[in-house]
């Protein structure tokens, strides 16, 4: 059992570029959460999915932020025209049911905008 | 609105002692509770979880009490060692999807 895997730890990006952050859950698991870490700080939620479904995207910023977790494959968080803000640990944690059942982080992607 | 506090951002202990990591939650409707751990450059790793109708729930060499009558929950954590040296989150959740988490107590084991 891998665990939920995380790629890449570390991405690095300039001001204005895309940033694609990818969230392989554990095996049975159907159910994804993003989370932001900004350092010294708790993580605060951003998005919960379901295969092929938003559920809850309300810590999500209105714009430039999107995330996806298509039937096949992992789920991305995409983060377009980045600034100098978005600089952050970005963990995703999947379940195999409802939050209460138990999550399972990852080690997270360490996005630095330069 | 809701949200949940830790007392102390830091806390240092004896190696051997044990030690006592606080949280204060201030939504009364949470029902499910959980206290990771997070060492540097690592995610949050589960350390035990209590559900709202308990009061008291051990592992090994961890304890959890909640107190719903003044919304606090906290984390023992009994003869400490060095690999205990992480910062340490208590989360709550209420809609059954998402954890709300505190600010996080960085916990150092003094040798």
């Amino acid at each position: 059992n891998a665990g939920v895997m995380q790629n890449p730890r570390h991405l690095v990006r300039r001001r204005g570029q895309e940033a694609r952050l990818r969230c392989s859950p554990m095996k049975g698991h159907s159910h994804v959460y993003w989370y932001r870490q900004l350092p010294e700080e708790g993580l605060k939620f951003m998005v919960y999915l379901q295969k092929e479904n938003i559920i809850d995207e309300s810590g999500m910023p209105k714009e430039r932020f999107s995330a996806e977790f298509p039937k096949e494959g992992p789920s991305i968080l995409r983060i377009q025209q980045v600034v100098r803000g978005d600089s952050a640990a970005y963990f995703c944690a999947s379940s195999p049911r409802r939050a209460n059942y138990g999550y399972t982080f990852g080690s997270g992607t360490r996005l630095t905008v330069v | 609105g809701e949200s949940v506090g830790l007392h102390l951002p830091t806390l240092s202990v004896q190696e051997g002692d044990n030690s006592i990591i606080n949280c204060a939650y201030s939504n009364s409707a949470s029902d499910y509770f959980i206290w990771y751990k997070q060492e540097s450059g690592k995610g949050p790793q589960f350390i035990i979880d209590i559900r709202s109708n308990m009061d008291k729930r051990q592992g090994q060499r961890v304890t959890v009490l909640l107190n719903k009558t003044v919304k606090h929950l906290s984390l023992q954590i009994a003869a400490t060692q060095p690999g205990d040296s992480a910062v340490y989150f208590c989360a709550e959740t209420w809609t059954n999807e998402k954890l709300t988490f505190g600010t996080g107590t960085r916990l150092t084991i003094i040798p």
